[in-house]
């Protein structure tokens, strides 16, 4: 049971550069959400998508695009890499909004 | 704001119990999470209240109080395994995740 998948795990990125996590579960949830976590912070929210063909933005959008074609796979896409965006990015999915989410085992980004 | 509050980081004796405090202050509140993060890894789920009072799972149990904004997770019987950080999370009244910046627990044998 593959549970959340992620890759690459971990990418180094030039400044400028553009890449895109990937993210695919195979539970048949509907929720999907992209989380950073930075040192010493909690996690913070990107993008969700309650669903196939819907996505909304979270806490930090800024300078990232999602998109949601299947309920299995929730990519999230970097434009123009940037110092701040260096973190470790975590996808995770869930049945609804008061359940628990099970997390993919993160991709380290690092932009120089 | 809205503002989660966890000891950054707690020291505890193999086979002892320790208590890890959450207090919160957010905009409505729609339940709490507790999850346990071993270091280079993915959270992965422990407890969840919606209610006041305690919630018991094994070695693990959940308190929360929503009139005092507070929560705490209890590790019972340490084992050196349960080092890890410990992430509390509140969802507010728009059903969004805030969470803490973990608690991170060490195990001494």
């Amino acid at each position: 049971n593959a549970g959340v998948t992620q890759t690459p795990k971990f990418r180094i990125l030039k400044i400028g550069q553009s890449m895109t996590l990937q993210c695919t579960q195979d539970m048949n949830h509907n929720y999907m959400y992209w989380y950073r976590q930075d040192p010493g912070m909690g996690l913070k929210l990107i993008y969700y998508s309650v669903g196939a063909g819907i996505t909304d933005k979270g806490e930090v959008p800024n300078g990232y695009n999602v998109s949601r074609s299947t309920t299995e796979d929730f990519p999230l896409r970097l434009e123009l890499a940037a110092p701040s965006q260096t973190s470790v990015y975590f996808c995770a999915s869930g049945i609804q909004e008061n359940t628990e989410a099970f997390f993919g085992q993160g991709t380290r980004l690092t932009v120089v | 704001g809205q503002n989660i509050d966890q000891p950054t980081e707690m020291t505890a004796t193999e086979g002892a119990i320790v208590q890890i405090n959450c207090t919160y202050q957010t905009s409505g509140f729609n339940g709490l999470f507790w999850y346990q993060q071993h270091a280079g890894e993915a959270p992965t789920f422990l407890s969840y209240n919606v209610l006041d009072g305690l919630e018991e799972k094994g070695r693990f149990s959940s308190f929360l109080s929503r009139s005092k904004g507070y929560s705490y997770l209890l590790l019972k019987e340490l084992q050196m395994k349960d080092s890890a950080s410990y992430l509390c999370a509140v969802r507010d009244s728009n059903y969004q995740l805030i969470w803490g910046a973990g608690t991170k627990l060490i195990i001494k044998p």
